[in-house]
């Protein structure tokens, strides 16, 4: 069974650091990958996501990440973190075969001024 | 996101009470799901829908029911709510392969 690991619960960082999210998958084939954002009391919004192509993908709010098939890696990152990027943020894949998303745990960002 | 809505944001109900939670999209998107978000454990499908006359039972659908009255509003029911169906509730529509979330709904059975 495919499934995604978020492996960091918490992260705290200084606004106008570098953060990097990290993000595992289990597959056999290679799914589409996506990062979403839920800021406190608010829906999922997309960041971003990968279907082929260009390992890099950049997304909104300044984000990108990077997909590398051999770690099975797709970890969001962000070179300068603003206090307004506190929230919650998931890493989801969905098989190319079925439109159903897979959803890892979720890391919470903390920005400390 | 407005073009997904659901209703009703917050409520509280009793162990028993039959609820229904309703979600409408004003996308055109034929696909629409049921999520349900439990502090630590992500987002886990409840149902989910392709067109009209298509449902599908997610990874979570014991003590839920659906119904998909038109292409834009898709109701999750709980028949006889129990306090461990307390969660936050995610409606989502996709078209193709990337899914749009409404604002969710928080339900607490007491």
């Amino acid at each position: 069974a495919q499934s995604v690991t978020q492996p960091d619960i918490h992260i705290t960082v200084s606004e106008g650091a570098s953060l990097e999210l990290r993000c595992n998958y289990s597959y056999g084939a290679t799914p589409y990958l996506f990062w979403y954002v839920q800021s406190p009391g608010q829906g999922l919004q997309l960041l971003l996501k990968y279907f082929s192509g260009d390992t890099l993908v950049q997304g909104i709010k300044g984000f990108e990440a990077e997909f590398k098939r051999s770690q099975s890696s797709f970890n969001l990152r962000k070179p300068s973190v603003h206090w307004s990027d506190a929230a919650e943020y998931f890493c989801a894949v969905e098989p190319r075969t079925a439109s159903k998303l897979t959803f890892g745990t979720g890391t919470r960002l903390q920005v400390t001024l | 996101d407005a073009d997904v809505t659901q209703t009703p944001r917050n409520r509280i109900t009793k162990t028993g009470k039959r609820i229904m939670l309703e979600c409408s999209q004003t996308k055109g998107h034929d696909r629409m799901y049921w999520y349900r978000q439990d502090p630590g454990l992500g987002l886990q499908l409840i149902y989910y829908s392709f067109d009209v006359k298509d449902i599908n039972k997610g990874e979570i659908s014991d003590g839920y029911s659906v119904s998909r009255q038109a292409q834009a509003k898709f109701s999750l029911s709980l028949e006889s709510a129990i306090p461990n169906q307390t969660a936050l509730y995610f409606c989502a529509t996709s078209e193709r392969d990337t899914q749009y979330f409404g604002p969710g709904t928080r339900l607490t059975v007491l």
